[in-house]
């Protein structure tokens, strides 16, 4: 079955770090580039960072610039997100998703994975 | 960045009838070089990840059923639900990907009137 299962979420207090995985099964995740997209609770979504197939190339939403890293093991068909400086803002639902080989629409989505940060 | 903005903010269409939403970018999302559009639609249901439905504008994603469809091009953009079933409650969104920040409309919520 193709899927995304995103882990790692949980609750942080401000200034704090946290690191999110993503596992990736039932295609060629070394193909792909991917992505992560939050969504804060009751709002839209919101793209927040981009890594290509072999790593090599990272994009990222302003907000996140410094604070945020995007990497990958193709090895392990895994994502992962590590998270520092961490503010009430960045609490949402995180969303693994990988981008169409054709474009950048996002073809496939993972079901999230929920970080608050609060004291 | 590109603003992408949708209307309406919500939606309440009857059962069998047809469901307009629109999406307004704040600069063109149409290569030049390729005439495609970079817009692509996606439906939320609550409690679920985004689906993607339609991408390139108007090439509908396999196994979404025909009776969506999208059209436009440059700057806007319709999502088109011939015939609204029950199980197209949601929350619709667009986004371009024309340019990083990739950015996503602000949703349309469709509910049955």
């Amino acid at each position: 079955e193709v899927q995304l299962v995103e882990s790692g979420g949980g609750l942080v207090q401000p200034g704090g770090s946290l690191r999110l995985s993503c596992a990736a099964s039932g295609f060629t995740f070394s193909s792909h580039w991917m992505s992560w997209v939050r969504q804060a609770p009751g709002k839209g979504l919101e793209w927040v960072t981009n890594i290509k197939e072999d790593g090599s190339e990272k994009y990222y939403v302003d907000s996140v610039k410094g604070r945020f890293t995007i990497s990958r093991d193709n090895a392990k068909n895994s994502l992962y997100l590590q998270m520092k400086s961490l503010r009430a803002e960045d609490t949402a639902i995180y969303y693994c998703a990988s981008l169409a080989g054709t474009g950048w629409y996002f073809d496939l989505w993972g079901r999230g994975t929920l970080v608050s940060v609060s004291s | 960045d590109i603003v992408v903005t949708q209307s309406p903010d919500s939606l309440a269409v009857s059962l069998g009838e047809r469901a307009t939403i629109n999406c307004k970018s704040s600069q063109t999302v149409l290569y030049s070089s390729n005439y495609k559009n970079y817009l692509a639609w996606y439906q939320q249901k609550p409690g679920q990840p985004p689906k993607l439905l339609i991408y390139w504008a108007s090439t509908r994603e396999s196994g979404v059923p025909d009776r969506f469809s999208g059209s436009g091009s440059g700057t806007d953009f319709t999502l088109t639900i011939s015939s609204l079933q029950a199980e197209d409650v949601a929350v619709y969104y667009c986004q371009q990907y024309y340019s990083t920040p990739y950015t996503f409309g602000q949703g349309t919520k469709l509910e049955i009137k």
